[in-house]
C-alpha cells in the first residue's frame, strides 16, 4: 500500500525568504502523480502544484516549485519569496487511482 | 461556477446518533471523494462515488457509508456515532476522479462535526 510521510509538523518563515517543506512517499507503481495541496485557516483546501511521475522536469508555479527525486521517491516544496498570504496547513499527496494524503505540515509566514 | 459546497457546515451529535452530511460538486463534475480531516492523521480516505457507483473505499467500518445521486450530489451517514469521530469532513468532486489519471480534486469547505 501506498504511504505519504510529510516529517515536519510546524514550519515557520520570515516574509520574503525562501521554505522547503518535505515529502516522502513509498509505492511500487512506476506512473503516478504527486500533488501539494494548500489549506489556509479556516478556507477551502486548494491545489498548489501537480507533478506527473512520468516527467523529469520539476513542475513550477510562480513562486512555488517543486524537487521530484523518482528514485528516492522525495516530492519536496520550495515556496519563494514567502508571503504572509502563504499561512496554511500544506498537504502532500499521491495519486493512483486514488489519493493519499500526508499528515500535512502547518506553515506560518512571519511579518 | 460554483464551487463545491457542504452542507451543515457545523453540526454536534452525542454517541449513538447518526448522521448524514451533504455534498454537491461543481456543475459537471461526476466524481465525489469523502475524507475525514483530524489533527495528526491528515486526510484519510472514506470512499468515492462516481456515477451513483462507489468506485474506492478506504479503511474505515462499515458505519461510514455514502451513496451519491443522479445529479451528482452526495451524501455521507455515520451511523452510531462515537468520540473519535469528531472530524472535518471534507468532499472533493473532480470530472472523472480516479478514471483520469491525475485530475485535480476540488474540496469543499468541510462539515465540523463534534461528537459528545
Amino acid at each position: 500500500a501506498q504511504t505519504v510521510t510529510q516529517s515536519q509538523p510546524e514550519m515557520s518563515v520570515q516574509e520574503a525568504e525562501t521554505v522547503t517543506l518535505s515529502c516522502t512517499y513509498d509505492t511500487s507503481e512506476n506512473n503516478y502523480y504527486l500533488f501539494w495541496y494548500k489549506q489556509p485557516p479556516s478556507r477551502q483546501m486548494i491545489l498548489v502544484i501537480r507533478q506527473e511521475a512520468y516527467k523529469q522536469q520539476n513542475a513550477t508555479e510562480n513562486r512555488f516549485s517543486v524537487n521530484f527525486q523518482k528514485a528516492a521517491k522525495s516530492f519536496s516544496l520550495k515556496i519563494s519569496d514567502s508571503q504572509l498570504g502563504d499561512t496554511a496547513m500544506y498537504f502532500c499527496a499521491f495519486m493512483k487511482f486514488k489519493y493519499i494524503f500526508g499528515t500535512g505540515t502547518r506553515l506560518k509566514v512571519l511579518a | 461556477k460554483a464551487g463545491v459546497t457542504q452542507t451543515p457546515r457545523y453540526l454536534i451529535k452525542t454517541r449513538g446518533q447518526q448522521v448524514t452530511l451533504s455534498c454537491s460538486p461543481i456543475s459537471g463534475h461526476r466524481s465525489v471523494s469523502w475524507y475525514q480531516q483530524t489533527p495528526g492523521q491528515g486526510l484519510q480516505f472514506l470512499f468515492e462515488y462516481f456515477s451513483e457507483t462507489q468506485r474506492n473505499k478506504g479503511n474505515f467500518p462499515g458505519r461510514f457509508s455514502g451513496r451519491q445521486f443522479s445529479n451528482s450530489r452526495s451524501e455521507m451517514n455515520v451511523s452510531t456515532l462515537e468520540l473519535g469521530d469528531s472530524a472535518l469532513y471534507l468532499c472533493a468532486s473532480s470530472f472523472d476522479g480516479a478514471g483520469l489519471a491525475g485530475e485535480t480534486q476540488y474540496f469543499g469547505p468541510g462539515t465540523r462535526l463534534l461528537v459528545l
